[in-house]
This record gives C-alpha cells, structure tokens and sequence, in this order.
C-alpha cells in the first residue's frame, strides 16, 4: 500500500508566523498535488509538481518536490487567517488516475 | 458551470436501509471519482469512471457498496444494506484528463460531499 503521512497532523499559529507543512513516502510518484479543504466543502486543488527538486509559488505559498520524487513540502510565509484549513497532499502515478492522499494538516491560523 | 453537483448534502438513515447517493459531474469531464472521507482513515478512493466505464473499483469497500454511471452527466453510489461503520462525508469529483499526463486539464473538481450518517 502506498502511504502518504504527513507532518504535523495540526499547526495552530499566529498570523504573520511562517510554518512548513511535510509530505513523505517510501514510494516514488510521478506526480504531487496539494489541495486545501475547509469545512463542508471539497478540496481544491492548489498545485500539481511534477519533475523532481521542482519549486513552485503561488502568492505566499511555496512548494517543493523532492528530487527522489517520494517527499514535498509546502511552505507558508506571513500566513494570514485566510490560510486556515485542512491542507492534503496527494500522490499519482504515470498509469491510472488513482490519487493516493495523505492523512492532512489541519491549519489554524490565528488573527 | 455549476461546478460537480451531489446530492443529498445530508443524509441520516438507520442501519440495513439502502442508501443511494448522486454526483453530476462537470460537462465535458471524461473522468469521474468517488472517494470516502473520515477522520480514522482519511481521504480514500473507492472508485473512478471513464468515459462511463469502471476503471479502477479496488477501494471500494465490500459488496454491499456499488457505483453505477449510466450517461456521461449522473452517477450513483449505493450503499445496501448501510452500517453504522459507513459514515462519512462522500465526495464525487471530475476531471477532463488522466491524472498522469501532465499538463493542463488533470485537475480533479470536487464537489461539496454528502455526509451520511449510519445510526
């Protein structure tokens, strides 16, 4: 089974602080996406990486594929309380359209 | 566009009752995916659709569970009989590529989940 674990489960914060959020596996995937979720509703997709040591920026967001393509991170800077939300990593492979997620961390960003 | 629509949003219902749950995916999506979500186990697949046909049914859960997408604009999750050990918030999502190819358009659009509940 391919597993996706993430780190921390839970981040509370102050707004303006910055934190990094971790997504590792023992598999090698093709592809990593990160979404963010809030409370009744679905994910939404932030970002797709694909090629390994590939970084990627999205307004105060960074995120980073490891060069072994099995890890990324994503990096907030100044989050603000716009950022709160379930944030979920999720890993594709070349063949098929299966999705294997991580557990999420969950992020409270506090005014 | 409406974006993936499911219906119920909310279901209650006692053990042994079947359950059938609804998602219309976004015109023109090829790929259509229903995942589970709990706080135990998290965000799993169940099952994915293309072009109307079952690719990939390896998460769903047992038999009492079946997926049926009879057109390219409804599908259906049904659940008979339903368990306590069945709540969850169900998602339906769509895409209009493959996730492996790279590029645009593999983007999977979720919808905003029907929470059953199992008593």
């Amino acid at each position: 089974t391919q597993l996706l674990e993430q780190s921390p489960q839970f981040l509370s914060i102050q707004e303006g602080e910055n934190l990094t959020v971790y997504c590792n596996s023992s598999s090698v995937f093709s592809s990593l996406q990160w979404y963010r979720q809030e409370p009744g509703e679905g994910p939404v997709l932030l970002v797709t990486v694909v090629t390994g040591g590939e970084v990627k920026k999205l307004k105060r967001l960074t995120f980073q594929f490891g060069d072994a393509r099995k890890d990324s991170s994503l990096h907030i800077t100044a989050a603000q309380p716009g950022d709160t939300g379930l944030y979920l990593c999720a890993g594709g492979k070349t063949s098929g359209s299966r999705l294997t997620f991580g557990e999420g961390t969950q992020l409270t960003v506090n005014p | 566009d409406a974006g993936v629509i499911q219906s119920p949003r909310h279901e209650v219902t006692e053990m042994g009752q079947e359950v059938t749950l609804r998602c219309k995916p976004i015109s023109g999506h090829d790929y259509l995916f229903w995942y589970r979500q709990t706080m135990m186990r998290g965000l799993e697949l169940l099952i994915y659709f293309n072009n109307n046909v079952p690719i990939d049914d390896s998460g769903m859960p047992e038999d009492r569970f079946s997926a049926k997408m009879p057109n390219a604009s409804f599908s259906t999750l049904k659940i008979q009989p339903s368990e306590p050990r069945d709540s969850a918030v169900y998602f339906c999502a769509s895409s209009f590529r493959p996730l492996g190819l790279a590029g645009e358009g593999n983007e999977q659009f979720f919808g905003p989940g029907t929470r059953l509940t199992v008593l």
